[in-house]
């Protein structure tokens, strides 16, 4: 079973320009989640897909970050303009179904320099 | 509102010692209660889980983590570590109601040969 693919897996910009990170969740994976991780910090959720509907975006910094799941696939987490602390690793991680029990299935992530 | 604390930033051991990498947690309803790892450069791995039953939960790669519900801890150990265990780890918490896991700020376990 092919696990969950993010790409690109390092990108560095400078401050002021845009980003857009990919993620393909696992097959028949209905629920989609980013997460940011910086540096020495556990991941924080920014966004959670249940199919192509958004759950919770509520720490989604909304002025600059934007993400979409159009055909409740593939999903694009997407900054613009960046800032020097966005610099992390973004982390896709799909789950089978919206339950509390189930476990996260997460991709090798996408790293962020901001310069 | 749920919330989970590791309170050690890295942990050393010697090889073929026992290690435990300590969790607590809180949670207003019932916890369900995660361990991953996360090797360098890699996402995260799902180890473990507690949902309801025995106490002792057994996982991968020879893991197992003890729920304590008076303490609220869910503490993971192992009984011989290896040089190859040397990673982050990282205690992840949700209550009942919620469909989104809060995670732990992660503790570095070094083996050391």
């Amino acid at each position: 079973e092919a696990g969950v693919a993010q790409s690109p897996r390092y990108k560095i910009i400078e401050k002021r320009q845009s980003v857009a990170f990919w993620c393909n969740p696992i097959s028949g994976h209905a629920t989609l989640y980013w997460y940011q991780q910086i540096l020495g910090q556990g991941p924080k959720l920014l966004i959670q897909f249940q199919n192509n509907g958004v759950v919770d975006d509520s720490q989604l910094p909304k002025d600059r970050f934007s993400a979409e799941r159009l055909k409740g696939v593939d999903s694009t987490l997407k900054i613009q303009p960046a800032k020097l602390e966005d610099s992390a690793v973004y982390l896709c991680a799909s789950s089978l179904e919206r339950q509390p029990t189930g476990e996260l299935f997460f991709g090798e992530g996408s790293r962020l320099t901001v310069l | 509102a749920q919330s989970v604390a590791q309170p050690e930033d890295q942990v050393n051991v010697a090889e073929g010692n026992p290690l435990t990498v300590k969790c607590t947690y809180s949670v207003s309803g019932n916890p369900y209660l995660f361990w991953y790892v996360q090797y360098p450069n890699r996402g995260l791995q799902f180890l473990l889980k507690y949902i309801t039953g025995d106490n002792l939960v057994k996982g991968s790669y020879g893991f197992e983590a003890e729920f304590n519900k008076s303490q609220t801890s869910f503490h993971l150990k192992k009984p011989s570590a290896l040089v190859s265990d040397s990673a982050l780890y990282f205690c992840a918490v949700r209550d009942g109601g919620s469909y989104i896991p809060t995670f732990g700020r992660g503790t570095s376990l070094i083996v050391h040969p």
